[in-house]
């Protein structure tokens, strides 16, 4: 599969725990997104790069979540000191940005979190 | 702020009716409006934006600006379309997408 690819694909951690969650995009892709989906809602935007810098987080992004994209190619998204709340599914996107436009976002399975 | 709103959770089709798939969106820009889709234990990807103004799977979607809306429509469904849609808007200059709560569609045989 040369898609989008998230792991772990299932977590269950208890409330308190930190959790990461890798992103690895598809390759020529220099845009990587970051959504967070609950039940029964769509996907909501948590933050997006631009090869290794970080443009633009949503004000969901408490200051218990961080993402980086050290190299501008996988990225990370942690959360520390989990709450019930953050039970969700995690969502990951690429797309290119080029001097003609822009592909597609291409979504990932997802990583879905369950805190216990 | 921009907002996308999909009236209908679940919809319930007989197979060879027509779709339509309620889409309504709130921006005082130019938006970017989009449908995503998926299936059964499958990822979510793109169906159809309206810049490409394309058929895709048979369905279209048009931009009705004055009535702020980018239905989704289908003259014949067939047992295949059943899935999860969501209506998605991106704003002018912004990357993300904003996503509606989505319509269960279930394409009865």
């Amino acid at each position: 599969d040369t898609g989008v690819s998230q792991n772990p694909r299932h977590k269950i951690t208890k409330r308190g725990q930190n959790v990461t969650f890798r992103c690895d995009p598809i390759s020529e892709h220099n845009r990587l997104y970051w959504y967070r989906q609950t039940l029964g809602q769509g996907p909501e935007f948590l933050t997006y790069f631009q090869n290794e810098a970080q443009l633009e987080k949503s004000r969901l992004l408490s200051d218990r979540f961080s993402a980086e994209r050290p190299k501008g190619s996988f990225s990370t998204l942690e959360i520390q000191r989990t709450e019930q709340g953050d039970s969700a599914m995690y969502l990951c996107a690429s797309s290119f940005e080029g001097g003609t436009g822009s592909t597609e976002a291409f979504f990932g399975q997802g990583t879905r979190l369950t805190v216990v | 702020a921009q907002r996308v709103t999909q009236p209908e959770k679940l919809l319930s089709v007989f197979k060879g009716a027509p779709v339509e798939l309620k889409c309504n969106y709130s921006y005082s820009g130019s938006p970017e409006l989009f449908w995503y889709v998926q299936y059964s234990r499958q990822r979510l990807q793109l169906l159809l934006r309206h810049i490409s103004r394309e058929s895709i799977k048979g369905f279209t979607a048009d931009l009705n600006k004055g009535e702020t809306s980018f239905h989704l429509k289908k003259p014949f469904a067939q047992e295949e379309d059943s899935a999860m849609y969501y209506c998605a808007l991106k704003s002018f200059g912004n990357e993300k997408l904003t996503f509606g709560t989505g319509t269960r569609l279930t394409i009865i045989p």
